[in-house]
């Protein structure tokens, strides 16, 4: 069974410090990793990572992927209170299809000002 | 651009009843997905259908739901016979192509009282 791990699984901040968030994951027919951000409300994508070692940046935010060791990270330098919200890592895989994200639990960060 | 759309926002049904959610993928998206987050877990995939077809639903409880993606008009996840366990967050997501990054709709709340 597919399984997806990510830890901390809530971490409590002060503005300007910088965030490690981690994610394992075991899953079969992998094809790529995502990360989202979701407040209140629907999740919001942030990156696709598909090549082991290809760091993608968005500004504060980057991503790396492991394809070997089955990991990934998501790092948030100068965190601000905005910020705050639970990061979703989800792996594609699932046969032909490639539709299915396997979500983990989530990282719930807080950013306190 | 219009995002995902889906309606309604928040659906309250009595046991026994059925819920219909409707769900609008972006422009020139044809994959739709449907995932559900339960109170206090993680999102999880549910179906993946593209026009006219059921491309994945081996994450449909094998009783009382069913969705459809017609040629014209929304995808549709049908709950017939809700009972208080089926109460969660129901979210759509879309994506160009099998594989691409999925953004989702702002999900639709189901409460069975």
């Amino acid at each position: 069974e597919d399984k997806v791990v990510q830890s901390p699984l809530s971490l409590v901040v002060h503005e300007g410090d910088t965030v490690t968030l981690n994610c394992s994951y075991e899953v079969t027919n992998f094809r790529s990793l995502l990360w989202y951000k979701q407040e209140k409300k629907a999740p919001t994508f942030l990156f696709m990572l598909t090549s082991s070692g290809i760091e993608k940046k968005s500004g504060r935010l980057s991503s790396i992927l492991d394809k070997k060791e089955l990991f990934s990270i998501l790092n948030i330098t100068a965190t601000q209170t905005g910020d705050s919200a639970i990061y979703l890592c989800g792996p594609n895989a699932g046969g032909t299809s490639y539709g299915k994200l396997t979500f983990g639990q989530g990282t719930i960060l807080t950013v306190h000002p | 651009n219009a995002g995902v759309m889906q309606n309604p926002r928040h659906l309250v049904r009595r046991r026994g009843q059925e819920a219909r959610l409707r769900c609008s993928p972006m422009k020139g998206h044809s994959h739709v997905y449907w995932y559900r987050q339960l109170p206090e877990e993680g999102l999880k995939f549910m179906v993946y259908l593209q026009k006219e077809n059921i491309i994945d639903e081996s994450g449909m409880p094998k009783e009382r739901f069913s969705a459809e993606f017609p040629k014209e008009g929304p995808s549709i996840l049908r709950i017939q016979q809700v009972v208080r366990g089926d109460s969660a967050a129901y979210f759509c997501a879309s994506s160009p192509r099998a594989g691409d990054e999925q953004y989702f709709g702002p999900g639709t709340r189901l409460t069975v009282t």
